[in-house]
């Protein structure tokens, strides 16, 4: 059974980067179907898609974030990992990571995890 | 970039009703439409993908429809479970990326 497991830091100083790992148990992260990738939810702007990664390392990311955005694969440990630069309060939200048929929906979700901006 | 807006912002119905909530994109063409369920404290979870096929576990009471730039998910009989929060999202090939609606709450009466 597919599961995906957020981990970080819940408390992040603004200016400062955020490093989100997902770890991926019950399936390969090195599948040829599938991106994996990343969402957040917050009250004032819902859903947001911020990026996503195959394993080869080819990405797509969400074009008003993509100057702070970075995402990696190590496959060895199938994991994928997030770094969103210059955090500010407006990037507090659940971010959840998520697996992508193709990049065109998000069959599987982690549970999600809150990350709040302030000093 | 594509829009996706959905109505209503909140329907309020009973158990046995049915139940049809819209998604329209715009500008343009939208592709790939999928619709989520989301119930507090959870994460959203698909349940139609291309417009109108079911995802694994999906109910049968749950159907989607459309092309183009108009998309509905419709829930022939609501069930107690089925009141929450439902996304509509697509994708878009340039520039390559995925959006979501802001949303439909769909509550008991």
């Amino acid at each position: 059974q597919l599961q995906l497991q957020e981990s970080g830091p819940g408390l992040v100083q603004p200016s400062e980067t955020l490093s989100l790992t997902c770890t991926v148990s019950g399936a390969s992260i090195s599948s040829s179907v599938y991106y994996w990738g990343w969402v957040r939810q917050s009250p004032g702007k819902g859903l947001e898609w911020i990026g996503c990664i195959y394993y080869s390392g080819n990405t797509y990311y969400n074009p008003s974030l993509k100057s702070r955005v970075s995402i990696s694969v190590d496959t060895s440990k199938n994991q994928f990992s997030l770094n969103l630069s210059s955090m500010t309060a407006a990037d507090t939200a659940v971010y959840y990571c998520v697996r992508q048929p193709k990049t065109n929906n998000m069959d599987s979700w982690g549970q999600g995890t809150q990350v709040t901006v302030s000093s | 970039e594509i829009v996706l807006t959905q109505s209503p912002a909140t329907l309020s119905l009973s158990p046995g009703e049915r139940a049809t909530l819209s998604c329209r994109a715009s500008p343009g063409f939208s592709f790939f439409l999928a619709w989520y369920q989301q119930k507090p404290g959870q994460a959203p979870s698909l349940l139609i993908y291309d417009a109108s096929k079911r995802a694994t576990g999906t109910p049968a009471r749950f159907s989607g429809s459309g092309s183009g730039t108009d998309f509905t998910l419709t829930i022939s009989s609501l069930e107690p479970e089925d009141f929450a929060v439902y996304y509509c999202q697509q994708r878009s090939d340039w520039p390559p990326s995925i959006t979501f609606g802001q949303g439909t709450r769909l509550e008991i009466k």
